[in-house]
């Protein structure tokens, strides 16, 4: 079975420009979120969606940071325009479901995530 | 004070030991606990559940405490496939997730 599928891997941007994530989680997976994590740290999520409503979008800087998971499926992550500090690696996971579920249903599975350098 | 804290290591230890690690959270209202792994340059992957009453899985045994919110992962007769950063994970009603920072670990020959 594929796994979480993420695109581009890498990306190299200059400031104040736009770019954009991919993410198709895996098929049959009703709950997608998009994590942020810089070196050193662990993940921080930045939204996570059932299905194709954004249930938890409270740590997304909302002033330059999209997202949308049209049909509920393939999402994408834009940031527009990109800062300095916006490096870091974007991490796309995916479960089966949330919100007091079973720890089966509740696990993630990561996709390789997309390593953003903003120089 | 961050809502999920871990020794960050690094802990290196020789082929054949027994290393544990801790992680403490603050929210008591947390539900479920699981510790990841993550290789370097690599994707998280569950590494095993946490439950009340403990669990192991092969060399692995996690516990977790709620009277102290303290959860613990120890790996017994130590690999070198081991070396990789342990990420303790815990969740608040609502599929809040929260990821500690990691603990890395190096196993050597």
């Amino acid at each position: 079975e594929a796994g979480v599928v993420q695109s581009p891997r890498y990306k190299i941007i200059e400031k104040k420009q736009p770019v954009a994530f991919w993410c198709n989680p895996i098929s049959g997976h009703n709950t997608l979120y998009w994590y942020l994590q810089n070196l050193g740290q662990g993940p921080e999520l930045l939204i996570r969606y059932e299905n194709e409503e954004a249930v938890d979008d409270s740590q997304l800087p909302k002033d330059r940071f999209s997202a949308e998971r049209l049909k509920g499926v393939d999402s994408t992550l834009k940031i527009q325009p990109a800062e300095l500090g916006d490096s870091a690696v974007y991490l796309c996971a995916s479960s089966l479901a949330s919100g007091g579920a079973s720890d089966v249903q509740e696990t993630q599975y990561f996709g390789p995530g997309t390593r953003l350098l903003v120089l | 004070r961050k809502e999920v804290e871990q020794d960050p290591g690094p802990f290196n230890v020789p082929e054949g030991a027994t290393v544990a690690f801790n992680c403490t959270y603050s929210n008591s209202a947390s539900q479920s606990f699981f510790w990841y792994r993550q290789d370097c340059r690599k994707e998280p992957k569950l590494l095993m559940s946490v439950y009340s009453s403990g669990n192991e899985d092969g060399r692995f045994t996690a516990q977790l405490n709620r009277a102290s919110q303290y959860i613990s992962l120890l790996i017994r007769d130590s690999k070198l496939s081991d070396s990789a950063t342990y990420l303790c994970v815990v969740t608040r009603p609502g599929f809040d997730m929260r990821f500690g920072a990691g603990t890395r670990l190096t196993v050597k020959p």
